[in-house]
């Protein structure tokens, strides 16, 4: 079975910190990575796709993917309280299907 | 943008009852599924859909049946609702690029009050 994991938080930065997000992931073949931020009561928002090795950056988010390590990670520059949510990782689990990690919980605090 | 609309945000029903969810995208996606969250489970795939009139079962199949009668639509069928299907519901669409797995795009999700 193919698995992604993710530590669940609560994290805390304090607004206009940088936030580390890290996630590791099982399957060394995997050609693709997501990042999904989903508010409570809210269904999951694409963020990042990533697909290949190294840095992506978006905005005030970048994406950093080392298939050597298996792990990818999303920093998220300058946090504001709007960027309190939970930020779930996601890459291939077989298929087209997509598996997805248990979510990584962030607060930005004034 | 892509756009997958789930036919209701808010829903209850009564143990027993056949219960239907319906599903849309507006983007020619090959790829429909249909997921449930719950606290501390984080999304768990219920069925999926590589084409018109395929489908397969995912992770937790049992008590669910789905649809796809049009490549735009995929429909979730609880044959007989029970409390433990008390849930959010997700719908999510994705593209098809050969062996290349891409990203998925979700619906603004169903919770589903069984009682």
């Amino acid at each position: 079975q193919k698995e992604v994991e993710q530590n669940s938080g609560p994290l805390s930065v304090p607004e206009g910190a940088i936030a580390s997000l890290n996630c590791t992931y099982s399957d060394r073949g995997s050609q693709s990575f997501f990042w999904y931020r989903q508010y409570s009561g809210k269904s999951p928002e694409l963020i990042m796709s990533i697909y290949s090795n190294g840095d992506k950056e978006d905005g005030r988010f970048t994406a950093q993917l080392n298939k050597a390590s298996q792990y990818v990670s999303l920093l998220i520059r300058d946090s504001q309280p709007s960027d309190s949510a939970t930020y779930l990782c996601a890459f291939p689990g077989g298929g087209n299907k997509l598996t997805f990690g248990t979510g990584t919980q962030l607060k930005v605090e004034l | 943008d892509v756009k997958v609309t789930q036919s209701s945000r808010y829903l209850v029903k009564r143990t027993g009852e056949k219960v239907f969810l319906e599903c849309v995208q507006d983007m020619d996606h090959e790829n429909m599924f249909w997921y449930r969250q719950d606290p501390g489970l984080g999304l768990r795939l219920i069925y999926f859909s590589y084409d018109v009139k395929m489908k397969e079962k995912g992770d937790i199949p049992e008590g669910y049946s789905v649809s796809r009668e049009k490549k735009e639509r995929f429909s979730l069928i609880l044959e007989s609702a029970s409390t433990n299907q008390t849930s959010m519901y997700l719908c999510a669409s994705s593209l098809s690029r050969g062996a290349l797995v891409t990203e998925a795009f979700f619906g603004q999700g169903t919770r589903l009050t069984v009682v």
